[in-house]
């Protein structure tokens, strides 16, 4: 069974800049949960889709985005970039997503870097 | 506010000890928390998962336990090695039922 797939694994970007990734999730999965990790902060809920709705939101600023397609492949983009978004980025996919009664299979992340 | 707190940033420990690493929370009620291992520039791993009504869980030479009256998981890793060097989190489900972790005990097994 292939695991989570995200791409790309890193990226530069400038300020001011726009950013999209990518995270293909197991076959059969149908949540997919992002979240921003950064040495700081740890690991922060970005959002939750589930069959190609959000069904839950962290407190992220409007900047950040995302979507799910109908065969559970995700994206998430990022507007305006700040340095301060300058973090890894892990998609995680599960089969409910919900209430943590299964485990959650994590991507590798990208990393991303804005200068 | 609810509150995930993993109480070591970092855990140093002999070859062949046992490593426990202890996660509190408050004002959640959980029905399940779940420990990862996450490696440098890696994704977190499922570990274990463990129920509210399971006081103790095992997996070679892991164990978990949950006390809900306490607030509080305890993660064991019996003769540690090395390769057990990591960081360790602890998660469970947040108010709208997305997984919320603690930020991680690293963990440092010298041989």
């Amino acid at each position: 069974k292939a695991g989570v797939t995200q791409t790309p694994r890193y990226l530069i970007k400038t300020r001011g800049q726009q950013v999209t990734l990518s995270c293909s999730p197991i076959s059969g999965h149908r949540s997919v949960s992002w979240y921003q990790q950064t040495p700081g902060q740890g690991l922060q809920f970005l959002f939750e889709y589930f069959s190609e709705t959000q069904r839950n939101k962290g407190n992220f600023p409007g900047r950040f985005s995302g979507r799910q397609f109908s065969n559970s492949r995700s994206e998430m983009n990022v507007s305006t970039l700040e340095l301060g978004d300058s973090a890894l980025y892990l998609c995680a996919s599960s089969l409910e997503g919900r209430g943590a009664r299964t485990e959650a299979f994590f991507g590798q992340g990208t990393r991303l870097t804005v200068v | 506010s609810q509150k995930i707190e993993q109480n070591s940033e970092a855990l140093n420990i002999q070859e062949g000890k046992t490593a426990t690493l202890t996660c509190n929370y408050t004002n959640y009620s959980p029905a399940y928390l779940q420990w990862y291992r996450q490696d440098p520039g890696r994704g977190p791993v499922f570990l274990l998962l463990i129920r509210e009504n399971e006081k103790e869980k095992r997996k070679e030479r892991l164990k978990v336990t949950f006390d809900t009256t306490l607030k509080q998981s305890l993660f064991h890793i019996t003769a540690s090695q090395p390769a057990d060097s990591a960081t360790y989190l602890c998660a469970l489900a947040g108010s709208q039922g997305n997984l919320i972790f603690g930020k991680g005990t690293k963990l440092s097994v010298k041989p």
